[in-house]
């Protein structure tokens, strides 16, 4: 399988815990993005990375969130101190970057994190 | 990146031709039409982009207007597996922003037997 990979699939926490989620890119793109996504609502941008290097944050991102792609393969998201309303798919995708546009990003199948 | 509007929700009887509407009345020059499809509990996925020529794919057909403002999606011959909530998103290829994707809340398409 070539696709985005995400583990797990499901995470149950309880409320204050930490929790960290993987995504394995399409291994020769130099894209990776974070998204979430709440029941009933499209996905939101969280972050993304070109290579290594994180280049954009959403104020979706508080600063119990981090995220971290070291040597620009997979990538990682930690929570932390989860709250109740961190509950939502988080979903990551991958693209190979093309200047004049281009093909779509790749989406893996998400984690689904429940806060209890 | 510009804002689009679609239906909320749309019927279509499997094998007949599934259209999918989606204005983009604010679309700058530069900035592409895309497409993306979420099948439940899984991740989007991408179907088809255009800047100003239709487009056709495998998967499916994309019409844009000759001025740009709306879009239509077609699928050809829907499947009881195409029942998806269907995204129309508009994006640059440069400058701020353009590397995200900005989702709204999508047409859901029920493909009826």
């Amino acid at each position: 399988d070539t696709g985005v990979s995400q583990d797990p699939r499901h995470k149950i926490t309880k409320r204050g815990q930490n929790v960290t989620f993987r995504c394995d890119p399409i291994s020769e793109h130099n894209r990776l993005y974070w998204y979430r996504q709440t029941l009933g609502q499209g996905p939101e941008f969280l972050t993304y990375f070109q290579n290594e290097a994180q280049l954009e944050k959403s104020r979706l991102l508080s600063d119990r969130f981090s995220a971290e792609r070291p040597k620009g393969s997979f990538s990682t998201l930690e929570i932390q101190r989860t709250e109740q309303g961190d509950s939502a798919m988080y979903l990551c995708a991958s693209s190979l970057f093309l200047p004049r546009g281009g093909g779509g990003y790749t989406f893996g199948s998400g984690t689904r994190l429940t806060v209890v | 990146d510009a804002k689009t509007t679609q239906p909320p929700s749309m019927d279509c009887a499997e094998g007949r031709a599934a259209n999918l509407p989606c204005n983009h009345s604010t679309i700058s020059g530069n900035e592409y039409v895309y497409w993306y499809r979420q099948i439940h509990s899984q991740g989007p996925q991408y179907i088809i982009h255009g800047l100003k020529n239709n487009e056709t794919n495998e998967m499916a057909s994309l019409i844009i207007t000759e001025d740009r403002k709306s879009s239509t999606l077609i699928l050809p011959h829907a499947t009881l597996r195409d029942t998806a909530v269907y995204y129309c998103i508009v994006r640059g290829v440069s400058g701020a922003g353009s590397y995200q994707l900005t989702f709204g809340k999508g047409t859901k398409l029920s493909v009826i037997p």
